[in-house]
């Protein structure tokens, strides 16, 4: 089974221009998330979806912005870039089970901006 | 809000001697408990998780993990440590979202040096 599947690998570009980050979820998990690790650091929260819904929302600027397609895939949008932008997307899904759940992470996209 | 600490940013072992990574964590409610590893250039690897029951979870690759209410915390072991070890190894704690599954907050993370 394909596990979860992240595009681009790595991408370059420069201050205050837009980028798009993709996702597909495991076969079967509707929940998808996002986070972003900064070099150096452990991964910070950016977004749940579940159901196409937004669920939570980290302290993250509205530059920052996601959706959930139908079939459950997702895209991560960043406006306006910014060099401390410049981080490992990592995308993650899960199937709900009891509430309590395990993430399962993508490979993640490396964003560097000059 | 919930927090973690992971007080070593760096530790060095031998190959063939043990590890313990610490991990303390502040949360409000019974957590959710989770080690990741990250090897570079990778994403994150779940090593094992903790809901409920038995304090001390197996995990994969040989690793266990022992839940202390008491002091907050979660430390991962490993009896030997193999060359492969080498990588960073992050705690999380999950925080549930209504109807949506867990939010996890991560330490900063330890880096793992493996001499041979």
């Amino acid at each position: 089974d394909a596990g979860v599947t992240q595009s681009p690998t790595h991408l370059i570009k420069t201050r205050g221009q837009q980028v798009t980050l993709r996702c597909s979820p495991i076969s079967g998990h509707k929940s998808v998330s996002w986070y972003q690790q900064v070099l150096g650091q452990g991964p910070q929260f950016i977004f749940q979806y579940y159901e196409k819904e937004e669920r939570g929302r980290g302290n993250f600027p509205d530059r920052f912005s996601a959706r959930q397609f139908p079939n459950y895939s997702s895209e991560l949008n960043v406006n306006a870039l910014l060099l401390g932008d410049s981080a490992l997307y990592l995308c993650a899904s899960s199937s709900l089970v009891s509430g309590a759940n395990v993430l399962t992470f993508g490979a993640g996209s490396r964003l560097t901006v000059l | 809000a919930q927090s973690v600490t992971q007080p070593d940013i760096h530790i060095t072992v031998s190959e063939g001697a043990s590890l313990e990574l610490r991990c303390n964590y502040s949360y409000g409610a019974t957590p959710y408990l989770f080690w990741y590893v990250q090897s570079p250039g990778q994403g994150l690897q779940l090593l094992l998780k903790y809901f409920s029951g038995d304090t001390l979870v197996q995990g994969i690759k040989g690793f266990e993990a022992e839940f202390k209410r008491s002091q907050s915390s979660f430390n991962l072991r490993k009896p030997s440590v193999h060359w492969s070890d080498a990588a960073e190894y992050f705690c999380a704690v999950g925080a549930l979202i209504k109807a949506a599954g867990n939010k996890l907050t991560f330490g900063g993370g330890t880096r793992v040096l493996v001499k041979p």
